[in-house]
């Protein structure tokens, strides 16, 4: 069974700060990477598609990297504001293409 | 609109009585998956299915079963739900290959 870790499980930061959470993932399995978006009461919405060693993703103020030899992706919120309060998930699609695995996902609170 | 649509939203029921949760794409997307997602557990995979009459178990698949007749449906089905089956359930589909999910907008079940 592949293992996706995500840290912290939990973070507060003030409006303004920035902050970054870690995606980690076996190297082994690696197919494609993706970040999802997941506010309370939605469904989770998809950010990122990550599949290259290497790979730089921006959307507006949140970006994501990428290493699949050492198995981790970070991503990156500039400037936090409170709309951007949500679970982050990451899920590693395996060397197969086919299934998805889910991290436990990081709870960003922005905090006014 | 491409969208997954999941029905009900909302349901309660009684501890025995069979129910089925629908979930329909219109994006004709091949793979198509139902988690549950508890408190402090993250998304669990129940099963999946990579084409019609294709389907696989996935992490947490006991007291569910599923049907893939159609391309676009993917129906969830407990025929004998208990308490423990309370949680909140999501329907996803996906392109073969690198893409992400898209999600339905979840079903609540309470089973008393």
């Amino acid at each position: 069974i592949l293992n996706v870790e995500q840290s912290p499980q939990s973070l507060h930061v003030q409006e303004g700060d920035s902050t970054n959470f870690t995606c980690s993932f076996p190297s082994s399995n690696f197919y494609a990477l993706h970040w999802y978006r997941w506010e309370t009461a939605k469904s989770p919405e998809a950010l990122f598609v990550m599949t290259l060693n290497g790979d730089e993703k921006k959307k507006g103020r949140i970006s994501a990297t990428l290493n699949t030899k050492e198995g981790y992706s970070y991503l990156y919120i500039k400037g936090s504001q409170p709309e951007d309060s949500a679970t982050y998930l990451c899920a590693l699609k395996d060397n197969y293409g086919q299934n998805f695995v889910f991290g436990p996902g990081t709870r960003l609170s922005v905090l006014p | 609109e491409a969208q997954v649509t999941q029905n009900p939203r909302y349901l309660i029921t009684v501890t025995g009585k069979k129910l089925t949760v629908t979930c329909s794409q219109n994006m004709n997307h091949e793979y198509m998956s139902w988690y549950r997602q508890d408190p402090g557990l993250g998304l669990r995979q129940i099963y999946y299915s990579m084409n019609v009459e294709v389907t696989d178990k996935g992490d947490v698949p006991e007291g569910y079963k599923v049907s893939r007749k159609e391309k676009r449906n993917f129906p969830l089905i407990l025929e004998s739900p208990s308490p423990n089956q309370t949680s909140l359930y999501f329907c996803a589909s996906s392109r073969q290959g690198i893409y992400g999910y898209t999600f339905g907008s979840g079903t609540r079940l309470t089973v008393v």
